[in-house]
């Protein structure tokens, strides 16, 4: 069974520009999670989405971050414009149970770098 | 609101030697706790997980976690430590979404090294 699929593995851009990270969930999955990791600090939650709607988003800055998941398979975080302290890892996850007791499976992420 | 204490930024070892990995949690309702595993440069994966039942859950690659409800804790540990086991670890609590669904809220982890 494949995993959990993201891409670019590193990117690296100057502050004010933009860039997009891409997730394909597992097979299946209707639950897809975006996180945010900062070095140091555990995974943060920035959107759920179960299929292509939105579950939850209280915590994706949305003046400058958005995210999509138009068909509910493979979803898009775009940050525009990045600022330093966007500097993290992007972690993609997909449950196929969304109740609480349900794992997540994650990706290996996509590192940013802004300078 | 939910939340997750680990104590220990950095825990060394020696290769076995007991391994011991601290969380606490806050929750207003009945919790439901996980360890993830995170090696260099992948994504985190589950180790084991408490929802309800055994208080004594096992895991993956012999580690297990105690569910101790008077303390708020669920420590990990693993009897005796293998050189790759060196990894971060975090603990999480899960908890339901305004909207429904499951929101894992992590501790910052704690960086296991294994000695020789």
């Amino acid at each position: 069974e494949a995993g959990v699929a993201q891409s670019p593995r590193y990117k690296i851009i100057e502050k004010r520009q933009s860039v997009a990270f891409w997730c394909n969930p597992i097979s299946g999955h209707a639950t897809l999670y975006w996180y945010q990791q900062i070095l140091g600090q555990g995974p943060k939650l920035l959107i759920q989405f179960q299929n292509n709607g939105v579950v939850d988003d209280s915590q994706l800055p949305k003046d400058r971050f958005s995210a999509e998941r138009l068909k509910g398979v493979d979803s898009t975080l775009k940050i525009q414009p990045a600022k330093l302290e966007d500097s993290a890892v992007y972690l993609c996850a997909s449950s196929a149970d969304r109740g609480i007791g349900g794992e997540l499976f994650f990706g290996e992420g996509s590192r940013l770098t802004v300078l | 609101a939910q939340s997750v204490t680990q104590l220990g930024s950095h825990v060394s070892v020696s290769e076995g030697a007991l391994v011991l990995l601290r969380c606490n949690y806050s929750s207003s309702v009945p919790p439901y706790l996980f360890w993830y595993v995170q090696y260099p440069n992948q994504g985190l994966q589950l180790l084991l997980k408490y929802t309800t039942g055994a208080t004594l859950v096992k895991g993956i690659n012999g580690f297990e976690a105690e569910f101790k409800k008077s303390e708020t804790s669920f420590h990990l540990t693993k009897p005796s430590a293998h050189m790759s086991d060196a990894a971060e670890y975090f603990c999480a609590v899960s908890g339901l979404l305004t909207g429904g669904g499951n929101k894992l809220t992590f501790g910052t982890g704690t960086q296991l090294k294994v000695e020789l």
